[in-house]
């Protein structure tokens, strides 16, 4: 079981908007703005799309924005492109020995 | 351009040590923190642990009594060993780098090696 809530799956079609949410606790989530987002394609190593809950690194789309509401994160992909289909993981700081958790991931489809 | 590669066995007896080597080039180990993450067949991200270059390490409690993590700057290059291997421990193994301390913010990963642990 991970430490951080996310959904097994989502899906839109070409065009539409999805939001992948990533729920932890008060000592993870909650508790720093150290979110981070990856987006993993089948056979690859995870790509950094989202740091510091809301911030884009250089080259990744603008379409790809973060949030945080208490102890819920979120990823918001806009304008779905069929090359974002592919597995979303979202993960946390949490001060503590554990250091840094993961949610179980989430598979976007785009019909 | 910083790159990050893994190297090591691909397969390793239960009950015998993993041992794994993370080369960086395009950067100088000598800063960041440096973390293996795993990731079973078919199943989410694991954070092993991280070295720091002064050899300063930070491990998994789930993992921290069979994980060994070091730090070579004449080489660039970070290894880990984790001892008393399972069947469980079989997965793809990611060298990253943090971009900043404490942020869980990994931009740079190695392509994976698959470790199997199977006789």
């Amino acid at each position: 079981q991970s430490a951080l809530t996310q959904p097994a799956s989502v899906s839109g079609s070409p065009g539409q908007s999805i939001t992948i949410s990533c729920t932890g606790t008060s000592s993870d989530v909650g508790g720093y703005n150290y979110v981070s987002w990856y987006q993993q394609h089948p056979g690859r190593a995870p790509k950094l799309m989202i740091y510091d809950v809301s911030s884009r690194p250089s080259g990744v789309s603008n379409r790809f924005s973060g949030s945080k509401s208490g102890n819920t994160a979120s990823l918001t992909i806009s304008g779905l492109q069929a090359e974002d289909e592919a597995d979303y993981y979202c993960s946390s700081y949490t001060g503590s020995s554990t250091y840094v958790v993961f949610g179980g991931g989430t598979k976007l489809t785009v019909l | 351009q910083v790159q990050l590669q893994e190297s090591g066995p691909g397969l390793v007896k239960p009950s015998e040590t993993l041992s794994l080597t993370c080369t960086v080039s395009g950067a100088s180990i000598s800063s960041y923190y440096w973390s293996w993450i795993r990731q079973p067949p078919g199943k989410g991200l694991e954070w092993i642990g991280y070295v720091y270059y002064t050899g300063t390490t930070n491990y998994n409690p789930s993992l921290k009594s069979r994980v060994t993590m070091s730090v070579d700057t004449s080489k660039n290059q970070f290894s880990l060993r984790l001892s008393s291997v399972t069947a469980a421990d079989t997965a793809v193994y990611y060298c990253a780098r943090e971009a900043s301390s404490s942020s869980s913010n990994f931009d740079y990963w190695g392509q994976g090696t698959l470790v199997t642990v199977s006789s």
